[in-house]
Formats: structure tokens, sequence, C-alpha cells
């Protein structure tokens, strides 16, 4: 069982803006720095922001994460039919020591 | 450019022993924490655990008692050992690259392997 819980789902027409939510504890989100990971069927997980709010070379400006308090938030602006995929956020947990991933969220583009 | 490929048998037998290796190419082993995660059928991500070239492994809690993780520098090469596996094991498991960029104080995983399906069944 995850210590990261997110929405199963999210969904939005060409054009809108959704944004996943991550609900953690003082243990991991409060503490350290959150990454969201973007995953299509059948291939290996991207990084898509690291540290809360920055993005790697190559990952559009229309991702963008923040964090407050013990939660996080991933939020794609503009949505385009490529973004329908699985999301998930990540984040160090201290109380574990260990590496922890969010329960993942399926965006559908409708 | 930094490449991962995951090698390994594809089929294990219950209370038998996985082991993949990870091939790393277009970089050094240096510098880095070298990670497996997993993904059972239809399921989330799971960390099972990381190490540095240099340093001491850090395992997932819930899979502590079973696993290995080790570092081969001159080969480029790092492995996993998952002991006495059960169909519950039967997942994709991927390597990854994990580093600290910016002012992150959470690894991210920044170049990944295309991932090895491993099934556990007699």
């Amino acid at each position: 069982q995850s210590v990261l819980t997110q929405p199963p789902s999210a969904s939005g027409t060409p054009g809108q803006r959704v944004t996943i939510s991550c609900s953690g504890s003082s243990s991991n989100i409060g503490t350290n720095s959150v990454n969201w990971y973007q995953q299509f069927p059948g291939t290996a997980p991207k990084l898509l922001i690291y540290s809360d709010y920055q993005r790697p070379s190559g990952v559009p400006g229309r991702f963008s994460g923040s964090q407050s308090g013990t939660s996080a938030s991933l939020a794609i602006s503009g949505l385009q039919s490529d973004d329908e995929a699985d999301y998930y956020c990540a984040a160090w947990d201290d109380s574990l020591n260990a590496y922890v991933f969010g329960t993942g969220t399926k965006v559908t583009v409708l | 450019q930094v490449q991962l490929q995951e090698s390994g048998p594809g089929l294990v037998k219950p209370s038998e022993t996985l082991s993949l290796t990870c091939t790393v190419s277009g970089g050094s082993l240096r510098s880095f924490f070298w990670s497996w995660i997993r993904q059972a059928p239809g399921k989330g991500l799971e960390w099972i655990g990381y190490m540095s070239y240099s340093g001491s492994p850090v395992y997932n809690p819930s899979l502590k008692s079973r696993v290995a993780i080790s570092v081969d520098t001159p080969k480029n090469q790092f492995s996993l050992r998952l002991t006495s596996v059960t169909a519950a094991d039967t997942a994709v498991y991927f390597c990854a690259r994990a580093g600290y960029n910016g002012s992150g104080t959470s690894p991210d995983l920044d170049y990944w392997g295309q991932g090895t399906l491993v099934t556990v069944s007699s």
C-alpha cells in the first residue's frame, strides 16, 4: 500500500487544464522534494518534473509542478491527446528510508 | 546519451532466486545511484532499492530480507537478486539511474531501461 495517494483518474477535453494531486505526510512530501513521472502503456516511465517544479530538458512548459505542506500537484495545461498516460508522483520517505511512488493517476483526454 | 538495458531469465520457479543485470552504456556508473523498480501487471510502480558504485545499498523495507543489489563498475553493470520468489513477484522489472538534481532531496530517476517481464511460475 502506497504512502502517497493520488486520484485513480482524471480527464479533460483538448485544451483544458487538468490537475493531479498527490497527498503524503510529514515524512515524505512534507520534508523532501517531489518528482513526477509519465508512463505510456507498455513503456518505461519518463521523468516529467523533479525537485517539485523543475522540468528536465525537452519536457513542454504545459507541465508544471507545485508543492505545499504535505501535498503536491501536477498541472497539465492545454491538454493534448498525446497526454493520455499514467502519472505517478514520488518522494523520499525519511521514516521508511525508502523512495515511495504514488498510487498513480490515469489521465484521459475526452 | 545514457542507455540502460535489462537482461535475465523471463521465467523463474517459485522459491528460486530471480537474477537480473542492467548494462549501462553512454555513461559511467560513478557519481550516480543505480536503481531497480518493478511493476506488477496492471499495478503501480514499486521501488526495490538502489546503490551507488561506492556506497551501501538501500532497500525497500518490504523486500529488504530478500533483495540484494550490486554494482560492477568495470563491466558498467549493476545487478538485482531477489530470493525465495513467489507469484507476487511477477512483474516488469526496470533498472534506472537516480540522481539528486537541482535542490531536490529526493532522488529522481532520469534514465530508465525498457523493462523486462519476469514471471514466477512452475
